[in-house]
């Protein structure tokens, strides 16, 4: 069964800083991996999808790593904003006819003025 | 604008008392899912559909009906709602195939007293 795991689960910077959210899953056989936010109150936005031939995908300040065979999955934020503040979901697509994503808890993101 | 629709976004209703979420897409998708979100469990799969009158169980499927009538709507059936399934409810819906990401809809808060 897969399982999916977000470090850290919480994460308070100041504005301006580079910063690398991590999600590890257990089970490589994934069709794809997205990211999204979930800002309080709100539904989830697609931030970022990442084929599983695929090592990077890159949209404007963020850019999704993706290491397959190892299990991982890395986001990147540059130049942090306050309207990053949120919290961030990876979601590995499973590897059968359901397309169902496996979501891991999240990181909650503060960033402070 | 290409969207995920779902209402009601708010609902408190009462133990028992038939109840549908409906969900509609405007992006001739052919997949659409329901997942519901609750603290701690993160999100998981109620039920999907690859099409129209084709729909499957996902990891949650208990207390839950759906049809798939026609291709944009996707609606929520709780025939019998129980304090157990007040959650944050989601829809989301994709293109066919491996590749797409996937869209989610806003959110329906549904609590059952």
């Amino acid at each position: 069964k897969q399982e999916v795991t977000q470090i850290p689960a919480a994460l308070s910077v100041p504005e301006g800083e580079n910063l690398v959210l991590n999600c590890s899953f257990t089970d490589s056989a994934i069709y794809n991996l997205q990211w999204f936010r979930q800002d309080p109150g709100k539904g989830l936005t697609s931030l970022l999808l990442i084929q599983s031939s695929q090592r990077e995908q890159t949209s404007g300040r963020l850019n999704a790593s993706l290491d397959k065979s190892s299990g991982r999955s890395t986001l990147y934020i540059a130049a942090s904003q306050p309207g990053d503040s949120a919290t961030y979901l990876c979601a590995p697509r499973e590897g059968d006819s359901s397309y169902k994503l496996i979501f891991g808890s999240g990181t909650r993101l503060l960033v402070r003025p | 604008e290409a969207q995920v629709t779902q209402n009601p976004r708010y609902l408190i209703t009462v133990t028992g008392k038939k109840l549908t979420v409906t969900c509609s897409q405007n992006m001739n998708h052919e997949y659409m899912s329901w997942y519901r979100q609750d603290p701690g469990l993160g999100l998981r799969q109620i039920y999907y559909s690859m099409n129209v009158e084709v729909t499957d169980k996902g990891d949650v499927p208990e207390g839950y009906k759906v049809s798939r009538k026609e291709k944009r709507n996707f609606p929520l059936i709780l025939e019998s709602p129980s304090p157990n399934q007040t959650s944050l409810y989601f829809c989301a819906s994709s293109l066919g195939g491996t590749n797409y990401e996937q869209y989610f809809g806003p959110g329906t808060r549904l609590t059952v007293t």
